[in-house]
């Protein structure tokens, strides 16, 4: 089926440090979207995007946040600075059509913030 | 607050047992409910789905059933294979408003003995 790949699998990095998660979602897909996971828990909302803009985000999408997809390349999630509780698994996922909800997941990417 | 709550939290059931897995949600707006499934190490990905126009939903060995009064759902795996062994993910959404907005459950990690 339709693969969206996330880019890197596991990211380490300290507390303040700037992160960049990389997304490649399916190809004519035209809404992209962001999830959280903390370990054990369900996964969260985060934002989603549609033709470069930002449609809806959650409380969660905080002011160190922010998402581009310049030039139909990766869809990307930008953390300057990250926390300590920004220590989770990002899930990335697209859609062809918002009303289907059908959402096509990545794998994740763990992040680590130490 | 939860707005999807899945129960329960792990499982283990012997080959060829039937499975249940429980969820209930809390907005009487929600109007999707898809079931997602995710192997370890593996992308979520859509395994059954269900709309408030119907009561029941079945698909091969998974079946839904729908109590709308009580907001209330159950996957039904029947002849359980080892190779069902995953977490599943109940969500619920509101096509008429969230662009592709899904609000998660936490998840039942299933194990199948053989």
């Amino acid at each position: 089926g339709p693969k969206v790949l996330q880019i890197p699998s596991h990211q380490i990095i300290d507390m303040g440090q700037m992160v960049t998660l990389n997304c490649d979602p399916v190809s004519n897909h035209l809404y992209f979207y962001w999830y959280k996971q903390i370990l054990g828990q369900q996964m969260e909302f985060l934002v989603n995007f549609y033709n470069g803009k930002v449609m809806e985000k959650s409380k969660l999408f905080k002011d160190q946040f922010s998402v581009e997809r310049p030039d139909g390349s990766y869809f990307t999630l930008k953390i300057q600075p990250t926390a300590l509780e920004d220590s989770a698994v990002y899930f990335c996922a697209s859609s062809l059509d918002w009303g289907k909800n059908t959402l096509y997941f990545g794998a994740g990417t763990r992040l680590s913030v130490l | 607050q939860q707005q999807v709550r899945q129960s329960p939290q792990s499982l283990t059931v012997w080959e060829g047992e039937t499975t249940i897995l429980n969820c209930s949600y809390e907005d009487s707006t929600f109007d999707y409910f898809p079931w997602y499934r995710q192997f370890p190490g593996k992308s979520p990905a859509l395994l059954i789905a269900i709309s408030l126009v119907s009561n029941k939903k079945e698909d091969g060995r998974f079946t839904i059933f729908f109590n709308k009064r009580e907001k209330k759902l159950s996957l039904h795996i029947t002849d359980s294979q080892p190779g069902d062994s995953a977490t599943y993910f109940c969500a619920a959404s509101n096509r008429g408003s969230a662009l592709g907005r899904l609000h998660f459950g936490a998840g039942t990690q299933l194990i199948v003995i053989p």
